[in-house]
C-alpha cells in the first residue's frame, strides 16, 4: 500500500522560532490534508490542498502541494505555547483512500 | 469548519460485554465515514471505510465479526465492539468526509478511550 513519510518525527523549539515539517511518498495523491491532534481528542484540520503547487495559509500556518503531487510541508510562523501537539498529514487519492504520516510531535518551550 | 461528534468519549466495560460508538455529522450529511483505531504515540490506522446503505469495507485484518458497523442514515455511523476483550483496549476514532463543489475533507470526531477490564 501507499506509505507517507513525515518528518521530523519530533521538534522541541522556543517560543516565537518558526517550525517546518513536511511529508514525502513514492506515491501521486490528489489531496493533501494536514491535522493537528491533542492529547485525547481527535484530528482536527488544519489545511487541506489540492491542486499541485497549491500554497494555502490559515493564520500563523503555510502549508504547500508538491508540484510532483507526492510531497507535501507545513510550516508554523512565530509559534507559541498551545501550538503544542501531533500534526499529521495525509494524503488521498481519487479513490477515496486516505493515508496519514506518523505524526510530528511538537513541544514549544516559553 | 464542520462538526462531528462522536460519543461516548470514555467507556470502561468488562471483558465479553459489547460497546457501541456513535459518530454523527451534525451540519452535513456524510456518505462516506471512516473508523480508526490509534495506540499511544502512532498514527491513525484505518479499520474500516462505513459507506451509507450498503456493507462496510474493513481493511485486512480487521476482523467484521468482531468490529459491527452500521451507516443508516446519511449523519450517523456506529462502531460495535463485540465481546470485547482487553487486547480491544484503544483509541477509537471516527471521520466524515464532506464534499464541497468537488473538494472532499475529512473531518474527525473526538475519539472514544475504549478500556476493557
Amino acid at each position: 500500500g501507499q506509505q507517507l513519510n513525515q518528518s521530523p518525527q519530533s521538534m522541541f523549539i522556543q517560543e516565537g522560532e518558526d517550525v517546518s515539517m513536511n511529508c514525502t511518498s513514492s506515491s501521486i495523491f490528489n489531496t493533501w490534508l494536514w491535522y493537528k491532534q491533542d492529547p485525547g481528542e481527535g484530528p482536527v484540520l488544519l489545511i487541506a490542498l489540492y491542486k499541485a503547487g497549491e500554497l494555502t495559509s490559515n493564520g500563523r500556518l503555510t502549508a504547500q502541494f508538491g508540484i510532483t503531487r507526492k510531497d507535501s510541508f507545513l510550516n508554523i510562523s512565530a509559534s507559541i505555547p498551545s501550538d503544542v501537539g501531533i500534526y499529521f498529514c495525509a494524503g488521498r487519492t481519487n479513490a477515496g483512500k486516505s493515508t496519514f504520516g506518523d505524526g510530528t510531535t511538537l513541544t514549544v518551550k516559553p | 469548519g464542520a462538526v462531528v461528534s462522536q460519543h461516548p468519549s470514555w467507556v470502561i466495560c468488562k471483558s465479553g460485554t459489547s460497546v457501541k460508538i456513535e459518530c454523527r455529522s451534525l451540519d452535513f450529511q456524510a456518505t462516506t465515514m471512516f473508523w480508526y483505531r490509534q495506540f499511544p504515540k502512532q498514527s491513525l490506522m484505518l479499520m474500516a471505510t462505513s459507506n451509507e446503505g450498503s456493507k462496510a469495507t474493513y481493511e485486512q485484518g480487521v476482523e467484521k465479526d468482531k468490529f459491527l458497523i452500521n451507516h443508516a442514515s446519511l449523519t450517523l455511523s456506529t462502531l460495535t465492539v463485540t465481546s470485547a476483550h482487553p487486547e480491544d483496549s484503544s483509541f477509537y476514532i471516527c471521520s466524515a468526509q464532506r464534499e464541497t463543489g468537488g473538494n472532499e475533507k475529512l473531518f474527525f470526531g473526538s475519539g472514544t478511550q475504549l478500556s476493557v477490564l
